[in-house]
């Protein structure tokens, strides 16, 4: 489809568990995000890389680590489950803007729920 | 950081009628601002998007407009289909470049 998978696209946890959502790509490209989705609030950003193991902090990073040990995959860990982290994540690709745009493309997203 | 506000959060129209969704956004630096549309259960797709040095893009029955004076930015949608319905984000491009802040949403709903 278009180049991007997460994994799993369902997950039900116990709180305190630690979990983790992988992102791969087959685009080869630089950039990538993880959002998660709730209501009211759109998309709102949890951490990004900008390359291998390199990567930064968004606006709602606490309760959450990444790594990304290769240009394909990025991953995201509730290092231990809240309830207030039951949501949709969504992982997004983008390109090196000179060369393909600004443009994301999403991935179809995975849905957490803590119990 | 960037703070990007999008209003109205619902809108229904009526089959044929225009809708328009307005965002606004705080960093100057900002210059690129795409939307995107979600329809239920479904991942966020680029719909259009504009750069800062254009006032005005078009693709069929969708534009965007831009004032960056003022800065705020606009999705007009005409002749509105029942297939319209979704959710809209508006987003910015950091002036870091490196990542989208999007909006909170419209849901549009085209009423037959």
């Amino acid at each position: 489809d278009a180049g991007i998978t997460q994994s799993p696209r369902h997950k039900v946890t116990e709180t305190g568990t630690p979990v983790t959502l992988r992102c791969h790509q087959t685009e080869n490209h630089r950039y990538m995000y993880w959002y998660r989705q709730d209501p009211g609030h759109g998309l709102r950003l949890i951490h990004y890389s900008y390359g291998v193991k390199d990567t930064d902090k968004g606006e709602v990073s606490d309760g959450y680590s990444v790594s990304r040990s290769k240009t394909e995959d990025f991953l995201l860990t509730l290092e231990s489950a809240t309830s207030s982290q039951t949501s949709v994540y969504f992982c997004a690709i983008r390109g090196d803007r000179d060369r393909e745009g600004y443009g994301y493309t999403f991935g179809s997203g995975t849905r957490l729920t803590v119990v | 950081g960037e703070n990007v506000e999008q209003h109205p959060s619902t809108l229904s129209v009526q089959e044929g009628d225009s809708a328009v969704i307005k965002c606004t956004y705080s960093d100057s630096a900002s210059n690129y601002f795409p939307w995107y549309k979600q329809e239920l259960g479904k991942r966020p797709q680029l719909i259009i998007d504009i750069r800062s040095n254009v006032g005005e893009k078009k693709d069929q029955r969708i534009a965007v407009t831009l004032n960056k004076t003022a800065k705020h930015f606009s999705l007009h949608i005409t002749e509105t289909q029942p297939e319209d319905s979704a959710v809209y984000f508006c987003a910015a491009l950091s002036g870091s470049a490196r990542q989208l802040t999007f909006g909170s949403g419209t849901q549009l709903t085209v009423l037959p």
